[in-house]
C-alpha cells in the first residue's frame, strides 16, 4: 500500500545551521507530495507541494524535490531560524483515480526540529 | 489563510458522556476530513466526506460518528467518551478532484477524557 517514511526525530540545530529533513515513499501511480508544518499548538499548514516529477515546491527559504527515481521529498532549508522551530510532516495524496478517496493524504510520522539561539 | 474552524478548541470531559467537535469553513470545498493525531504525533485519517450526505471510513478505525448535512459543516460525534479517545481532533477541508489539491487544515480540538 501507499506509505509515507520520514527522518525521526527530534532535530535539534543551531540558528543558521543547514536542514535536511528526509522523506521517502512508496506509492502504486504518480502521487502528489507536500510538506505541512506544525507550530506548538496549532493545526496544520501548508509548506509546499510537487504534483510530478522533478517538480520542485518552494516556500519561506524551504524546498523540496520530487525525486520519482528515488522516492524522496527531502524537505532542505539553507539557514533554519528559532521561529523555524516545528513539527513537519511530509504527506502524499492518494493517487487512486476513483471515488472519493482521491486526494485523502498519508502523512509521514512527523520530524520535530528545536532550533537553538 | 484558510478559514476553516473547530470548537471547542480544548476540552476535558469524564468518562461516558457524549461530545460533538465542531467544524466550519467558508471556502465552499465538497470534500471535508477528520484527522486524529496521537501524543506521538502520527497523523491519521478516521472520516471523510466528499459532499452532503457523504461520509466515509477512514484509515483508522473510529468509535467516533460523523454526519455532513450542510455542505460547510461537518461535526464529529463521541456516543460514549472512553480515556483512550484522548486526542487530538483536526478538521480539514479541500476542493474535491485531483491529487494535487491542497488540504485546509483547522486548529485542532484536544479532548481529553477523564
Amino acid at each position: 500500500g501507499n506509505s509515507v517514511t520520514q527522518m525521526e526525530g527530534p532535530v535539534t540545530l543551531s540558528e543558521e545551521a543547514f536542514l535536511t529533513i528526509n522523506c521517502t515513499y512508496t506509492a502504486t501511480g504518480y502521487p502528489s507530495l507536500f510538506w505541512y508544518v506544525q507550530y506548538p499548538g496549532e493545526g496544520l499548514q501548508l509548506l509546499l507541494k510537487a504534483t510530478k516529477a522533478d517538480d520542485k515546491g518552494s516556500n519561506k527559504g524551504f524546498e523540496a524535490t520530487y525525486r520519482k527515481e528515488t522516492t524522496s521529498f527531502h524537505l532542505e532549508k539553507g539557514s533554519v531560524q528559532v521561529s523555524d522551530s516545528a513539527v513537519y510532516f511530509c504527506a502524499l495524496s492518494d493517487p487512486m483515480n476513483y471515488g472519493g478517496s482521491q486526494g485523502n493524504l498519508i502523512f509521514g510520522k512527523g520530524t520535530k526540529l528545536s532550533v537553538k539561539p | 489563510e484558510a478559514d476553516i474552524y473547530q470548537t471547542p478548541r480544548y476540552l476535558v470531559i469524564g468518562t461516558g458522556k457524549k461530545i460533538t467537535l465542531e467544524c466550519s469553513q467558508t471556502m465552499g470545498h465538497d470534500k471535508m476530513y477528520w484527522y486524529q493525531q496521537d501524543p506521538g504525533m502520527e497523523l491519521h485519517l478516521i472520516h471523510y466526506s466528499y459532499g452532503v450526505n457523504s461520509t466515509e471510513k477512514g484509515d483508522l478505525s473510529s468509535e467516533s460518528t460523523v454526519s455532513r448535512i450542510r455542505t460547510e459543516h461537518f461535526p464529529l460525534t463521541l456516543e460514549s467518551a472512553r480515556p483512550s479517545h484522548t486526542s487530538q481532533y483536526l478538521c480539514a477541508s479541500s476542493e474535491v478532484g485531483g491529487s494535487g489539491n491542497t488540504i485546509y487544515f483547522g486548529e485542532g480540538s484536544w479532548l481529553t477524557v477523564v
